[in-house]
């Protein structure tokens, strides 16, 4: 099973601030298949990115991914105030899909 | 447009079974998997499974093997996720995802969840 490990586990920012994300894998993601969801307070997760840089539809462009094998980013280019949220990577390449712990960004 | 929904919240005691549905809408049924995920209090989400309603195949998470069904209704396009021997480590919501096609590709739509809660 990959285990996929996320940091920080809180990102403190502010406003129109840029976010950078962590996801790192205990072995090689298989095909870049490694996607980023959104999750608010009661809310199912929100798909964001796939294959690793992809933007989901309807997702706006200040939100990118990168990486390969085992290091991925998520950035937020300037933090909106609906952005404060809960962020999670999958990776869906092998089975079982897992997920990361998740990092809160949250306003400063 | 995609819809996913699913039934309301449960409360069951321990070692009683539940089931949860899934009806989906706004696509081609049999196009897709469905997964289920469930995410615990203040957890991150975890996998438990996926079907295909094409066919039937399934794949579930070997945490819940021997535990979890899966099953699907062609005609009234629904998916259900039947737990059982629940224990009080199973209180979590349940979300179905769809995923548009086999391995190799996201969850793109999510229902809205389920809360099932167990407790004596």
């Amino acid at each position: 099973e990959i285990v996929l490990t996320q940091s920080p586990g809180t990102l403190s920012l502010s406003p129109g601030e840029r976010a950078t994300l962590s996801c790192r894998a205990s072995q090689s993601v298989t095909g870049s298949y490694l996607a980023w969801y959104q999750q608010k307070s009661g809310q199912a997760p929100r798909l964001l990115i796939y294959g690793a840089s992809s933007r989901a539809t309807g997702i706006p462009d200040r939100f990118s991914g990168s990486g390969s094998g085992t290091d991925f980013t998520l950035t937020i280019r300037r933090l909106e105030p609906e952005d404060f949220a809960v962020y999670y990577c999958q990776q869906y390449g092998s089975s079982p899909r897992t997920f990361g712990p998740g990092t809160k960004v949250d306003i400063k | 447009q995609v819809q996913l929904v699913q039934s309301g919240a449960e409360v069951k005691k321990p070692g009683a079974s539940v089931k949860v549905s899934c009806k989906a809408s706004g696509y081609t049924f049999t196009c897709c998997y469905m997964h289920w995920v469930r995410q615990a209090p203040g957890q991150g989400p975890e996998w438990m499974g996926a079907i295909s309603p094409r066919g039937g195949s399934t794949n579930y998470a070997q945490e819940f093997q021997g535990r979890v069904t899966m099953t699907w209704d062609t005609s009234t396009t629904t998916i259900y996720m039947e737990l059982s021997s629940l224990k009080s480590e199973d209180t979590a919501v349940y979300y179905c995802a769809r995923a548009s096609g086999a391995a190799g590709t996201p969850n793109d739509y999510w229902g809205q969840g389920t809360l099932v809660t167990v407790s004596s």
